[in-house]
């Protein structure tokens, strides 16, 4: 159980364009989402933090504007990467925790999307 | 502000052998403290976790130490297999109910060799 998708797993786009990567949670109500990006070699840096049926709140340095999240359900989350450039190149993962799923504090971590603009 | 620091930050260890890696925090309101495995091009995934509380916790191959006086906590892989090769995460969290959000540590990289 406490299964995390993403969608897709990898994708190339081209500068300027707007890609979107859908998180879900197959087998349990996620009540918050988080999103994070990795860079090769370095660790997991948290974007913002999205409570379902509300507005997601970002970490500082993360334009909203760029990065738009979107917690439309208990069971999906998604990011859209606005205007993409090559910098925003990256890894980025979702997780999803709820009360009930695990313990407490578990965070679900999904596959990965790996994101390369061209 | 790296709140959760992190060593070794590689380190290669013979099969059989054991694999310890460190952290160390500053913040004493953290009261959970998870260890993650990552695989390249793959999400982390929990490996074992422990609450200030405890001193250690043991899980298989896979125990935890973890000392609340000085701020410092630790996972040791015994008996450590090729298969345990992977990136380890140790991390922190402040329970605060839906505002709660781990804090990482820089990685290491494990490379277990025949």
């Amino acid at each position: 159980g406490a299964v995390v998708s993403q969608h897709p797993s990898w994708v190339i786009c081209k500068s300027g364009t707007s890609v979107k990567i859908e998180c879900r949670s197959l087998d349990f109500q996620a009540t918050t989402m988080f999103w994070y990006r990795q860079f090769p070699k370095q660790s997991l840096m948290l974007m913002a933090t999205s409570n379902e049926g509300s507005k997601a709140t970002y970490e500082q340095g993360v334009e909203k504007d760029k990065f738009l999240i979107n917690h439309a359900s208990l069971t999906l989350s998604t990011l859209t990467v606005t205007s993409a450039h090559p910098e925003d190149s990256s890894f980025y993962i979702c997780s999803a925790r709820s009360p009930g799923a695990g313990g407490r504090n578990e965070q679900f971590f999904g596959p990965g999307t790996r994101l390369t603009v061209l | 502000q790296q709140q959760v620091k992190q060593s070794p930050q590689s380190l290669i260890v013979q099969k059989g052998g054991i694999s310890i890696i460190n952290c160390a925090y500053e913040n004493t309101a953290f009261d959970y403290f998870p260890w993650y495995q990552q695989f390249p091009g793959k999400g982390p995934a929990l490996l074992i976790a422990i609450r200030p509380d405890v001193s250690e916790k043991k899980e298989g191959r896979f125990t935890i130490s973890f000392n609340k006086s000085a701020k410092q906590f630790s996972l040791h892989i015994m008996d450590s297999q090729p298969g345990d090769s992977a990136t380890y995460f140790c991390a922190a969290l402040i329970d605060t109910g839906t505002a709660s959000k781990l804090t990482f540590g820089t990685g290491t990289r494990l490379q277990v060799t025949l």
